[in-house]
């Protein structure tokens, strides 16, 4: 079975100051890992996505995220955080080779960040 | 491109009723996904369909099903409703068969409350 665990309920950071939106995850296999964002009465908005290669991934409105293998994370950051990103992240997991219920994504709790200005 | 449209957006039912939520996927996409997100957590996969077929389904009960439509259209129909049953549905689109992990397309969800 695949899970994803946000540790972080609430994370609150200052405008101008670079955030860090924590991820870890489970799968028997090989990960595909995503990022969406979800702002207040709105579906999910993917970020970005791990697939392969490069353990440093770069996404929509300046997001970046760091795949690590060994401590099987996948961490969100960004450098300079703005008031309008405040949301609720969610971490995403696919085992690339689920087939079935297997080929779903499975969510963490999710993160809600506050950007204070 | 048109993304993804549910509706209605808002619904309330009382327990033991069946509701019917509509999806409309984003265009060129073939493949619909049913999420339930319950008030303070993450999404929970319901089902998926392909080529108008279930090909996968999350811890639900049967009560929770689907159809996929030519047009790739979608609907959730859930029987016998349950005070559990309120959350927000989410449907989503992808194109399936692209290499590298399909990324989901959600609607906006509609927000079912049973009473």
């Amino acid at each position: 079975a695949q899970s994803v665990a946000q540790p972080e309920d609430q994370v609150n950071v200052a405008e101008g100051n670079p955030l860090t939106v924590k991820c870890t995850y489970s799968v028997s296999g090989n990960p595909y890992l995503f990022w969406y964002v979800q702002y207040p009465n709105r579906g999910l908005q993917f970020l970005l996505k791990y697939i392969t290669g490069d353990n440093l991934v770069k996404g929509s409105y300046g997001f970046e995220a760091e795949f690590n293998k060994s401590q099987t994370s996948f961490h969100l950051k960004k450098p300079s955080a703005l008031v309008s990103d405040s949301a609720l992240y969610f971490c995403a997991v696919r085992d690339i080779a689920g087939s079935g219920s297997a080929r779903q994504l499975t969510f963490g709790s999710g993160t809600q960040l506050t950007v204070l200005p | 491109e048109t993304g993804v449209t549910q509706s209605p957006t808002h619904l309330i039912k009382t327990r033991g009723q069946q509701v019917t939520l509509r999806c409309s996927s984003q265009s060129g996409h073939n493949t619909v996904s049913w999420y339930q997100q319950a008030l303070g957590q993450g999404p929970q996969f319901i089902f998926q369909y392909y080529r108008e077929e279930e090909n996968g389904r999350g811890n639900f009960p049967p009560r929770f099903s689907g159809l996929q439509f030519p047009n790739y259209s979608s609907e959730l129909n859930v029987n016998a409703l349950e005070l559990d049953d309120s959350a927000l549905y989410l449907c989503a689109s992808s194109l399936e068969g692209t290499r590298g992990g399909n990324v989901l397309t959600f609607g906006a969800g509609s927000r079912l409350t049973v009473l």
